[in-house]
């Protein structure tokens, strides 16, 4: 069965970076795109952007560009995101998702448990 | 770039029906596929409807979507309503290529 896994939670001081990672398994891992999506707390879903892990290709969402990195590491199928220059803001649940298509369109069938990463100086 | 507009609460009574909207600011709703996804308290989303109306497997076809050109919308219908149905409602649509959410609804079964 499909299964995205996650690491666990973090709490950062303000000016650090911190990287959540997400296992996959069930799948061909380089077959499916993985998307990161964030929620502050009390608040709704925000899109961070996607990974491709069968080339490394990625896009970004405006709001995190400069700040964000996603990488792949392949032999292990695991997807990774990075945030760096965290604030207070960027307190918020860090869910990876597999982005699954028919032949006309995409969606999320599959998310990970999620990772919480506090920032708190 | 389009924002999708959600109601910020609805509430209902278990066994009538509630219809919670999106409506897409600018260009047309019919251009890109909408999906909803249903977020418990304190579980990740799952997906309810995509490609507008498509139900994945595993959900109950009390849960039906459309879209309404003439508002520039999305619905999400859900009949029969269930107090598991309690939950946090997001459409989602694309716009060149990126993802956009809607701010969710909370549906409230009282």
């Amino acid at each position: 069965q499909v299964q995205l896994v996650q690491s666990g939670a973090e709490v950062k001081r303000p000016g650090a970076s911190v990287k959540v990672s997400c296992k996959a398994s069930g799948y061909t891992f380089t077959d499916y795109y993985i998307h990161w999506v964030r929620q502050a707390p009390g608040q709704g879903l925000e899109w961070m952007g996607w990974i491709y892990p069968n080339s490394g290709g990625t896009n970004y969402a405006q709001n995190f560009q400069g700040r964000v990195t996603m990488t792949r590491d392949t032999s292990i199928s695991t997807a990774y995101m990075e945030l760096s220059r965290l604030t207070s803001d960027d307190t918020a649940v860090y869910y990876c998702a597999r982005r699954y298509c028919t032949g006309t369109s995409c969606h999320f069938d599959y998310w990970g448990q999620g990772a919480l990463v506090t920032v708190s100086s | 770039n389009f924002m999708l507009t959600q109601p910020h609460s609805v509430s209902e009574s278990p066994g009538k029906t509630v219809t919670i909207s999106c409506t897409r600011s600018s260009g047309s709703i019919a251009s890109n596929y909408v999906q909803w996804y249903q977020q418990r308290p304190g579980s990740s989303p799952t997906t309810v409807i995509y490609e507008d109306d498509q139900r994945p497997s595993g959900v109950p076809d009390r849960f039906s979507g459309s879209i309404d050109s003439s508002s520039n919308s999305a619905s999400l219908t859900i009949s029969g309503l269930k107090t598991e149905d309690e939950a946090d409602y997001y459409c989602q649509s694309y716009d060149s290529g990126n993802v956009v959410f809607g701010g969710g609804t909370k549906l409230t079964v009282l």
